[in-house]
Parts: C-alpha cells; sequence; structure tokens
C-alpha cells in the first residue's frame, strides 16, 4: 500500500525559533492533510494541499505541496509552547482510506 | 463542539474480556468511519473502515474476528475488543469524513485500553 514518510521523527527547539516537518512518498499522491495532536489528545485537522505547487499559510504557518506531488512540508515561524505535539501527514488516496505518516515530534522549550 | 463522541475514554478489563468502544456522529451522518490504533509515541495505524449496513474492511493484518465492528445507524459505529490480551492494550480512535466535502477527517477524543 502507500506509505508516506516524515522526517525529522522528533526535533526540539527553544521558543522562538523555526520549525519544518517534512513529508514524502514515493508514488504520486492524490493530495496531502496536515494534522496535530497535543499530548493526550486526538489528531486535529490542519489543512488539506491539493494543487501541484500549492503553499497554504495560517498565521505562523506555512504548509507547501511539491511540484511532483511526492512531497509536502509545514513550516513554524516563531515557535511558540502552544506548538507543542505531534505533526502528522496524510494522504486520503482519494478518499479510500487515510493513511498517516509516522509524525514530527516538537518540543518547544521556554 | 465536538463531532464525533467516542467512548469509553478510558477502560481497563481482565485478559480474556471484550470491551465495546462507542462512537457517535454529532453533527451529521457518516456513512462510512476509520478506526485507528495509536500505541505509545507512534503513528495512527488504519485498522478497518466500516460503512453503515455493510461489512467493515479491515486492514491486512488485522483480525477481523478479534476486531468485531459494527456500523449499524449513520450516528453509531462501534469496535469490539473481543478475547482481550495485554498486547491489544492501545489507544482506540475513530474517525469520520466532514460532510461538506472538504475531506477533514474528524477524529473522536480516542479510548485508551489497558488489558491486565
Amino acid at each position: 500500500g502507500q506509505q508516506v514518510m516524515q522526517i525529522p521523527q522528533y526535533q526540539h527547539v527553544q521558543e522562538g525559533e523555526d520549525f519544518t516537518t517534512y513529508c514524502n512518498s514515493s508514488t504520486t499522491l492524490s493530495n496531502i492533510q496536515w494534522y496535530k495532536q497535543r499530548p493526550g489528545g486526538h489528531p486535529v485537522f490542519l489543512i488539506q494541499l491539493v494543487k501541484s505547487g500549492e503553499v497554504k499559510k495560517q498565521k505562523r504557518l506555512t504548509f507547501q505541496f511539491g511540484e511532483a506531488k511526492k512531497n509536502s512540508s509545514l513550516h513554524i515561524t516563531a515557535t511558540q509552547t502552544t506548538d507543542v505535539g505531534t505533526y502528522f501527514c496524510a494522504e486520503d488516496n482519494y478518499g479510500q482510506n487515510f493513511v498517516f505518516g509516522p509524525g514530527t515530534r516538537l518540543s518547544v522549550l521556554p | 463542539g465536538a463531532v464525533v463522541s467516542q467512548h469509553p475514554s478510558r477502560v481497563i478489563c481482565k485478559s480474556g474480556t471484550s470491551v465495546k468502544i462507542e462512537c457517535r456522529s454529532l453533527d451529521f451522518q457518516a456513512t462510512t468511519m476509520f478506526w485507528y490504533r495509536q500505541f505509545p509515541k507512534q503513528s495512527l495505524m488504519l485498522m478497518a473502515t466500516s460503512n453503515e449496513g455493510s461489512k467493515a474492511t479491515y486492514e491486512q493484518g488485522v483480525e477481523k474476528d478479534k476486531f468485531l465492528i459494527n456500523h449499524a445507524s449513520l450516528t453509531l459505529s462501534t469496535l469490539t475488543v473481543t478475547s482481550a490480551h495485554p498486547e491489544d492494550s492501545s489507544f482506540y480512535i475513530c474517525a469520520q469524513l466532514a460532510g461538506d466535502g472538504t475531506g477533514e477527517l474528524f477524529f473522536g477524543e480516542g479510548s485508551r485500553l489497558t488489558v491486565l
């Protein structure tokens, strides 16, 4: 089945530093979604990217979808302690099922 | 507010017993419900996709006789872990697609199962 990989697995940053997580697939993705899961919580939808080369912003978060639709990135500018959590990318395989990447666990030191 | 209500949030049971987890759709009808399992500090692993009124589709390696899924109505899907063993201890979480066609997944709060 399809697989999406994410790097890094863990990231520790000082508050105010930037953070980026990357999602990669060996096959072309129909779309890519990003979710955030706070410690002890459930995943919450952040965004969906569909078009090749698409870039979307949500305040300090910038999401990109690669031109070949095989990779994506999430960049957080000037991290805050509220950004702590695990960030997952996911592909919905044309609506049939949702496959999640392994996630990047972000910790932010105050 | 919550779109998907899942309970129980935590359950502890003895080995060999069965546990039922319920997910209710609150804001819109869920034709399809996804069931995931998450071990500590790991990703979400899709177990099965349940469809209202039909048999669930299980992912490879998931025992359908052990993890019984029922989706009898558009607002309720259940997962029953039968004859639970300690290795079944995990975080089980359901999710449904948004009813507006955006492709967004709404997750339940999750159920943490501990089998003694």
